[in-house]
């Protein structure tokens, strides 16, 4: 099993260019999510998945879009990005901890964005 | 408003010297609190899940545990490889995603030989 993976590892943005940045998990888990990290601020979801065809919105959204393109690959699309968009960008993949109401998230290697 | 403060920031540590970090936690309705470690370049790699108050797991040098307002992740006689940013997060409350995480900013451990 490889787990979560991610692509690219490394990208350098212009402002306004857009780009997608791909995940695909292998761990037959429903629930996928899209979070950023900031020095300083910690992890902060921006969308997730809670099953193949539907998408909602985390703590910060704006600027990006999403696609839940089947059971094993979640998309985020930057449409014009934004110096404020330079991040650390990881996904990840959830699976449900039985008999409890809770999930168990395991993190692909990130995605290193820079826009400037 | 439900949220995760960790403690301290930053812990330097003598090889063998033990201690412990903390995570705070206000969230109503605790249904599962995780800790995770992350290596520099890396995605967070999944530690402990704990659930009630008492409750104490352990793996390896690490122990966590958890009371009704924070939990700790006790690291004894620690080793230059235990060297990471140790993340602790909570599950959000019912209403959004059963997995969703609200994640404190973590604490970076270094530990010299």
């Amino acid at each position: 099993n490889a787990g979560v993976t991610q692509t690219p590892k490394f990208q350098v943005l212009k402002t306004g260019q857009s780009m997608t940045l791909q995940c695909a998990q292998d761990m037959n888990h429903n629930s996928m999510y899209w979070y950023r990290q900031d020095p300083g601020m910690g992890l902060r979801l921006i969308y997730y998945s809670a099953s193949e065809g539907t998408t909602d919105k985390g703590e910060v959204p704006n600027g990006y879009n999403v696609s839940r393109l089947n059971k094993r690959e979640f998309s985020l699309r930057l449409e014009s990005a934004a110096p404020s968009q330079t991040s650390v960008y990881f996904c990840a993949s959830s699976r449900p901890n039985r008999g409890l109401s809770t999930d168990t998230q395991y993190f692909g290697p990130g995605t290193r964005l820079t826009v400037l | 408003e439900d949220q995760v403060t960790q403690s301290p920031e930053a812990l330097r540590l003598q090889e063998g010297e033990s201690s412990s970090l903390n995570c705070s936690y206000t969230v109503s309705g605790l249904r599962g609190l995780f800790w995770y470690r992350q290596d520099p370049g890396k995605g967070p790699e999944f530690l402990f899940t704990l659930y009630s108050a008492g409750e104490e797991k352990e793996k390896e040098r690490l122990k966590a545990t958890l009371t009704k307002k924070e939990s700790f992740l006790h690291i004894t006689a620690p080793k230059p490889e235990d060297s990471a940013t140790y993340l602790c997060a909570v599950q959000a409350p019912m209403g959004g995603s059963q997995g969703n995480l609200i994640f404190g900013k973590g604490t970076k451990l270094s530990v010299k030989p």
